[in-house]
């Protein structure tokens, strides 16, 4: 079982370009979530979705947006990366009326 | 504003001894708290939880305490062993709140032989 999988795993962004970060789940979980984690600094909630085709703005939502075509994939994008964005992104999924939540290895993110 | 905190960034500990770590929060609308645990290069994973019903939930060498009063809780793991070093985050929520959850800052132990 490979659980969430998170693509890249690096990236190395110039300030201005955009990309996008690839979750994905076979677990056919419901909800999933994005999370930044900076130094000093807990987890903190970018933006979230309880099932396909549906989103929700959390605690940092600035600057992000997300998607959920399928629901075994949450996409976070940057359409204008600023070196404010320089972070370790986290993915993480979870069943409906569970409170634990799976997450990913992680994507380290740099912008110059 | 951070609703968790846990205000011991580091912890050293012998192998063998306790290791206590604490974590408070300020949103008494919080009724169920986990604590994570994250190695270098991994994501968090789950380590145990309590319900805001309970004052103590034991798991092998991991017992955590709550008290709701003082909106403290702790994470006892006793014996400590060489492979508990990480960093450890408290997490807490609401259960109607679509699984989002409040993270502490976290806390490195190092266990030394």
């Amino acid at each position: 079982n490979a659980g969430v999988t998170q693509t890249p795993k690096f990236r190395v962004l110039k300030t201005g370009q955009s990309m996008t970060l690839l979750c994905a789940q076979d677990m056919n979980h419901e909800y999933m979530y994005w999370y930044r984690q900076d130094p000093g600094m807990g987890l903190r909630l970018i933006h979230y979705s309880v099932g396909e085709g549906t989103t929700a703005k959390g605690e940092v939502p600035d600057g992000y947006n997300v998607s959920r075509l399928k629901k075994q994939n949450f996409l976070l994008g940057l359409e204008s990366a600023a070196p404010s964005q320089t972070s370790v992104y986290f993915c993480a999924s979870t069943t409906s009326g569970a409170n634990v939540l799976t997450f990913g290895a992680g994507s380290r993110l740099t912008v110059l | 504003d951070q609703q968790v905190k846990q205000n011991s960034p580091s912890l050293s500990v012998q192998e063998g001894r306790i290791s206590i770590l604490n974590c408070d929060y300020t949103n008494s609308m919080f009724d169920y708290f986990l604590w994570y645990k994250k190695y270098p290069a991994e994501g968090p994973t789950f380590l145990i939880s309590i319900s805001s019903i309970k004052d103590k939930n034991e798991d092998g060498r991991f017992t955590v305490f709550l008290n709701k009063s003082a909106k403290h809780l702790s994470l006892h793991i006793v014996p400590s062993q060489p492979g508990d070093s990480a960093v450890y985050f408290c997490a807490a929520m609401k259960t109607d709140s679509w699984g989002k959850l409040q993270f502490g800052a976290g806390t490195q132990v190092v266990v030394t032989p």
